[in-house]
């Protein structure tokens, strides 16, 4: 089944402790990206990968790394989480803009709570 | 990214009721997306467009692609209450990030 994965669903941290959300797909697509989700916001794009080794920031970049070392995993990496950093991460994925779709495929996404 | 402006916000309708919904922008883009969202769930894609002009339906659901390319509608006839969610839009220029509405959600009494 095509599908995009995440982990952990959930996560309850405290400030400063590092942490990564793993994601993947099986899809073979070569743009990823992330997303944070927050009441009245609506979806924000943290980082975007074009291709292995080729990340970007996005809307709403600071406080995160990522890597794309494999075409199908993109990590979100939090060294240093903070508080407002609460809310629910979204992994995305679709081909590249050199194909004829770009429909855009989401994971089921992680509730990450940091105290 | 672009503002891309969705309307309604909320929609409260009756089982049976046919919805309709829209997106609007400034921008002209050359793919629309509708997705759907469940409570603490993943977008789930609807519906994709590509040509001005374009009307696709997905069982009781039909998106239209404006043929200004700066706007796009989804209709849901004869909701039932399983179609309770958020609808959201998202729009795409050309090989760059997507741009997505606010959402509309959608509450189907019995």
């Amino acid at each position: 089944e095509a599908q995009v994965t995440q982990n952990p669903r959930y996560l309850i941290t405290v400030t400063g402790k590092k942490l990564t959300v793993t994601c993947s797909q099986n899809m073979n697509h070569e743009y990823m990206s992330w997303y944070r989700q927050d009441p009245g916001l609506g979806l924000r794009q943290i980082y975007y990968s074009m291709n292995v080794e080729v990340t970007d920031k996005g809307d709403v970049p600071e406080g995160y790394k990522v890597s794309r070392k494999e075409k199908r995993n993109f990590p979100l990496i939090l060294e240093s989480p903070s508080p407002n950093q609460t809310s629910l991460y979204f992994c995305a994925s679709r081909p590249s803009s050199g194909g004829v779709s770009y429909e855009q495929y989401f994971g089921p996404g992680t509730r990450l709570t940091v105290t | 990214g672009q503002q891309l402006n969705q309307s309604p916000q909320s929609m409260f309708i009756q089982e049976g009721e046919d919805v309709s919904m829209n997106c609007t922008s400034s921008s002209i883009f050359n793919t629309w997306l509708w997705y759907k969202q469940d409570p603490g769930e993943g977008p789930v894609l609807l519906i994709a467009l590509y040509k001005a002009g374009e009307l696709t339906s997905n069982g009781r659901l039909t998106a239209q692609f404006g043929i200004t390319r700066k706007d796009s509608f989804l209709n849901i006839s004869a909701s039932i209450p399983s179609d309770v969610g958020i609808y959201f839009c998202a729009a795409l220029q050309s090989g760059y990030a997507l741009n997505f509405g606010k959402g509309t959600s959608l509450l189907v009494t019995p």
